[in-house]
């Protein structure tokens, strides 16, 4: 079965400060995935990658950014955290660059910033 | 107006119901279609994934794509109250990303 481990499940910090939030996949999938999901908004994409150091902006990147310097791990990085950031981050993965390819998600990181 | 289209609910049944979840959707390039489930506090984990037009069953779980229609359902036979979660439809982009549906909470009554 695939693993994908989000190191926190639950974050607090406060206005200004910069955020880390990590994840690793131990099944050698190429493509990897950042999300937050928001109540009434689904999950929305911030950025992907494709492989190590290849990254792509999502729908709403703004205020984000991401390194994968090794394949197995995905860093996403709030630069200046704000309060409308607070919501539930999700990373996934998937095997390939192939279409169609199923994504295998973390259990995801709550995150509120005060 | 959004891309995928799901009714938030909350579907509350009793146990043993036939459940129906729907998705709507509006860009026809779409090709795969999924489904997760997602419990309260975890991840979204895959449920059912399929390819073009038909049906597809798998245990309880049955999924219908309607292409003509951009129309997508998942049913749950002799639903149980593990079921009770959060399901979300999910569709390929073409752009290795997916685009999620908003979720319907599901709540099977013993």
């Amino acid at each position: 079965d695939v693993k994908v481990t989000q190191s926190s499940r639950y974050l607090v910090k406060r206005t200004g400060e910069k955020v880390f939030l990590e994840c690793v996949q131990d099944m050698d999938h190429e493509n990897m995935f950042w999300y937050r999901q928001d109540p009434g908004l689904g999950l929305r994409l911030i950025y992907f990658s494709y492989d190590v150091k290849m990254k792509e902006k999502g729908d709403i990147p703004e205020g984000y950014s991401v390194s994968r310097e090794k394949k197995e791990r995905f860093s996403l990085i709030l630069e200046s955290a704000s309060t409308n950031q607070t919501s539930m981050y999700l990373c996934a993965s998937s095997l390939n660059m192939n279409v169609g390819q199923p994504q295998h998600f973390g259990d995801g990181t709550r995150l509120s910033i005060l | 107006q959004k891309e995928v289209e799901q009714d938030p609910g909350p579907l509350s049944v009793p146990e043993g119901a036939i459940v129906s979840l729907n998705c709507t959707y509006s860009n026809s390039a779409f090709q795969y279609f999924m489904w997760y489930r997602q419990y309260s506090r975890k991840g979204p984990e895959l449920l059912m994934y399929t390819y073009s037009s038909g049906n597809k069953e798998d245990g309880r779980f049955t999924a219908q794509v309607d292409k003509s229609s951009k129309y997508i359902s998942l049913f749950i036979r002799d639903s149980q109250p593990s079921d009770s979660a959060t399901y979300l439809c999910a569709m390929d982009t073409g752009r290795r990303a997916l685009t999620f549906g908003s979720g319907t909470r599901l709540q099977v009554q013993p």
